[in-house]
This record gives C-alpha cells, sequence and structure tokens, in this order.
C-alpha cells in the first residue's frame, strides 16, 4: 500500500529563515500532491495543490516543488515568522480513485523570534 | 459561510457507551467525508458520501461504526460500543465538485476520549 513519510520530529527555525519540509512517498506517484496546515485544536487548511506534470508552484511565500522520480515534495516558507508556526501535512491523490485522498502524519514547524 | 460545522467539540464516555458526532457541511458541497486522526497514524479516511450516498466505507474500522447522510445538511458518525482504542480526533470535511484537485474543507474537529 502507499506510504507517505513526513518527519516527525519538530523542525526548530529562527525567524527570518527559510523552512523546508519533506514529503516522501513510496510505490507510484500520485496525479495531485497538497499541502495543509493545521493549527492545535483545529482541521487541517489547506495551502498549495500541485499536479504530477508540474515542477513548481508559488503562493506568496509558500513554495512546493515534486520530483517524480525521487518520489519527493518538499515544502519551502521563506521569510519564516512565528505565526507560520503549526503541522503541515502532504497528502496524496492517484488518479484510480475520485477524491480519496492519503494524508501523511504531518511534520510540526516551530519558527522561534 | 460557517464553514463545516461539527459537534460535539469534546466528548469523554465510557467503554460500551454509544458516541454520535454531528456533522453539518458548508452549503451546496456535494461530497462529504469523515476522517479520523491519531498521532501514529495521521488521517486516516472513514467513509465518504457523494449526493447523500455512502461511496465508500473501506475505511470504517468495523461493524462497530456506522455513518448517516440523512440530507444534504447533516450526517451522523455513531460508535456503538465504543472501546478506548477509539479515542481519536474525529474530523468532517466537504467538498463541492467532482474533480480530484478539489479543495476538502475540514471542521474543527471532535475530540473522543473512551475510558
Amino acid at each position: 500500500s502507499q506510504k507517505i513519510e513526513q518527519n516527525s520530529e519538530a523542525l526548530n527555525i529562527q525567524e527570518g529563515k527559510t523552512a523546508t519540509l519533506t514529503c516522501n512517498y513510496t510505490n507510484y506517484s500520485p496525479a495531485y500532491l497538497q499541502w495543509y496546515r493545521q493549527d492545535p485544536g483545529r482541521g487541517p487548511v489547506f495551502l498549495l495543490l500541485i499536479r504530477e506534470n508540474e515542477k513548481e508552484k508559488r503562493k506568496e511565500r509558500l513554495k512546493v516543488t515534486f520530483d517524480t522520480t525521487l518520489k519527493q515534495s518538499l515544502f519551502h516558507i521563506t521569510a519564516s515568522q512565528p505565526a507560520d508556526s503549526a503541522t503541515y501535512i502532504c497528502a496524496l491523490t492517484y488518479s484510480g480513485g475520485y477524491q480519496k485522498v492519503t494524508f501523511g502524519t504531518g511534520t510540526k514547524l516551530q519558527v522561534i523570534p | 459561510d460557517a464553514g463545516v460545522i461539527q459537534s460535539p467539540r469534546h466528548e469523554v464516555t465510557e467503554m460500551g457507551q454509544e458516541v454520535t458526532l454531528r456533522c453539518k457541511p458548508i452549503s451546496g458541497h456535494d461530497y462529504l467525508f469523515w476522517y479520523r486522526q491519531t498521532m501514529m497514524r495521521g488521517l486516516e479516511l472513514l467513509i465518504y458520501f457523494n449526493n447523500n450516498v455512502p461511496i465508500d466505507d473501506s475505511g470504517m474500522p468495523e461493524d462497530r461504526f456506522s455513518a448517516k447522510m440523512p440530507n444534504a445538511s447533516f450526517s451522523t458518525l455513531k460508535i456503538q460500543p465504543s472501546e478506548p482504542r477509539d479515542s481519536a480526533v474525529y474530523f468532517c470535511a466537504s467538498s463541492r465538485l467532482a474533480r480530484k484537485s478539489d479543495t476538502q474543507y475540514f471542521g474543527p474537529g471532535t475530540r473522543l476520549t473512551v475510558l
């Protein structure tokens, strides 16, 4: 079965630096890869989606890359701020199953002032 | 728009009791999803509905779990009887259109503790 790996250890980073989070997957590549943000006590909130034929997608200070050869997505937050502290979850959707999204366990990011 | 609404936000019950979780999706959304989140396994899809009809319930852990969607604005997830291993945060999510790229909107979740 498909497996998604995100670093379970928290990532601590100094304010103003670029935070980079990793999402690795096994087996075949998904049609879509999404990144969500989750704050304590709240549900995940969608941030960005990238398709299998796209290499990079940007939105304001966020950037996502998708390397189907490495079976990896990187999620970058530039000029990080304490308000960016949250858990970031990657999610995969495959062409074989409509709307059946497989989520990773997430990586907790802490931006230190 | 109020977003996806879930109730209760917290539920503490004893083993063997029946638990009912409730969800109101965003108006106009055709798809409704129930997820369970734990530290070890992350978000797991339990079941999803399209136009009130259950489409895929392969994630429902066992017969103790059941879900219904009697109309477009209401769904329930029931656990009977509940067990301590059911303790988790349960999320409801909804989405609008029949495309894989459509975003799912999550509710705030129900934190269930079974003693």
